[in-house]
């Protein structure tokens, strides 16, 4: 089974407007990723968040998170047209090298 | 540097042929990872190479294969084709670094299985 498993499935939004993403995971992580994903094109790492953080900003992105409820957030502000693209948490098996991602949300923007 | 090179773009194959892909990982990475994407499954982990050993493999077939060179590049190869093997697969290669470092992706292969 997936480790992470994000909500909304989709998500729609006009441009401007603030978009939040949500990810659960079942087991212990030392850190918890974003990506995003274009149509039909590899996925590109957008932030990184340690077991130990419990918020960290990027640019537009803002990310938490809650080991206690293994539950994680990704939030844009201000979003664009451009945003438009799924968004996938990630998780790592404990001491390991193994990337499970969840099922992604699906953000349309529009303009 | 370059990025993470996938060849070929797209591929299309018959039931029961097989078929084998090419990865170039990012200068310097060491370990490369498999994904197959499929709208009803998601991105499910295949496998994930270190150093010319496989260090994790997910849970596929036998019929799913790879192999890292000394050179880092990774193939990955699926024997007796089914339809259900047409997917979007995804090589990565990962940042030097502890455990579960960004992955690096490739735009994919796109293999329809016909």
């Amino acid at each position: 089974s997936q480790q992470g498993e994000e909500d909304p499935q989709a998500l729609s939004i006009q441009e401007g407007e603030n978009a939040t993403m949500n990810c659960s995971y079942k087991t212990s992580i030392n850190n918890l990723q974003w990506y995003r994903q274009n149509s039909g094109r590899g996925l590109v790492h957008l932030i990184l968040i340690r077991s130990n953080e419990r918020e960290k900003h990027s640019g537009r992105l803002r990310v938490t998170l809650d080991t206690s409820k293994k539950s994680s957030s990704l939030l844009i502000t201000a979003s664009r047209a451009a945003d438009t693209a799924s968004y996938f948490c990630a998780t790592g098996n404990t001491g390991g090298f193994k990337t499970i991602f969840g099922a992604g949300t699906r953000l349309f923007v529009k303009a | 540097k370059a990025g993470v090179t996938q060849t070929p773009r797209y591929l299309i194959k018959t039931r029961g042929q097989q078929v084998t892909l090419s990865c170039s990982p990012i200068s310097g990475h060491r370990s490369v990872s498999w994904y197959q994407q499929t709208p009803g499954q998601g991105l499910q982990f295949l496998f994930e190479y270190f150093s010319e050993t496989q260090r994790n493999k997910g849970n596929f077939p036998g019929r799913f294969s790879g192999r890292q060179f000394s050179n880092s590049r990774s193939e990955m190869n699926v024997s007796t084709l089914e339809l259900g093997d047409s997917a979007l697969y995804l090589c990565a290669s990962r940042e030097p670094g502890p455990y579960n470092s960004p992955l690096h992706f490739g735009n994919g292969t796109r293999l329809t299985v016909t």
